[in-house]
């Protein structure tokens, strides 16, 4: 079974540009999540995405966005980059609500 | 709201010793505790976990026992390899969670020198 695919793996922009990030869960997955992790803040839950809806949202400006499809697949968007937004970008699928959370190895952006 | 404290690191051991990650929270009610390790270049991977008060949580020799008093979960492994060398992370799931929402600790580098 494939596990939680990122792409791209790396990305680099300039500061006011947009970028995506995609994540593809392990086949069955309902459940998406993506977490931001930076030297400086460590690990911070950006949002969960559960059946096509948004069940829970971090503490995050609203320039991050995300959404989810109806094969599971999951998006973000950050708009208008700032330089604080370089950072390692994880996803995590599971079954459901509860269960075992396997992440992706992540999409590693810098911003210039 | 919720937080995870965990010892800085970098932790440097020799192969075979023994190994204490602490890691204490902050969280109302009795959330579920976890053990992340991160490889270099890779995503988290769960290590272990326990959902209630005295649980003990154990794989692959490491264990970790949710202490309800000194609201802790400290991670250990008798003897390390070389290649237990990774980042820890301590994290959290509030009992009020409606999905899956962690909240992470800000995580140990473990180096084990042959």
């Amino acid at each position: 079974k494939a596990g939680v695919t990122q792409t791209p793996r790396y990305l680099i922009k300039t500061r006011g540009q947009q970028v995506t990030l995609s994540c593809s869960p392990i086949s069955g997955h309902r459940s998406v999540s993506w977490y931001q992790q930076t030297p400086g803040q460590g690990l911070q839950f950006l949002f969960e995405y559960f059946s096509e809806t948004q069940r829970n949202k971090g503490n995050f400006p609203g320039r991050f966005s995300g959404r989810q499809f109806s094969n599971s697949r999951s998006e973000m968007n950050v708009s208008t980059l700032e330089l604080g937004d370089s950072a390692l970008y994880l996803c995590a699928s599971s079954q459901g609500i509860g269960e075992k959370l396997f992440f992706g190895s992540g999409t590693q952006l810098s911003v210039l | 709201g919720d937080s995870v404290t965990q010892m800085e690191g970098p932790v440097t051991l020799s192969e075979e010793a023994f190994l204490t990650i602490n890691c204490t929270y902050t969280a109302t009610g009795y959330p579920s505790l976890f053990w992340y390790v991160q490889y270099p270049g890779e995503g988290l991977q769960l290590l272990l976990k326990a959902t209630k008060a005295d649980d003990k949580g154990s794989n692959k020799g490491f264990e970790a026992t949710y202490r309800k008093e000194t609201t802790s979960f400290h991670l250990e492994k008798g003897s390390v390899q070389v290649s237990d060398s990774a980042v820890y992370f301590c994290a959290l799931s509030a009992p009020n969670n409606a999905g899956n929402m962690l909240t992470f600790g800000g995580g140990t580098r473990l180096m084990v020198k042959p």
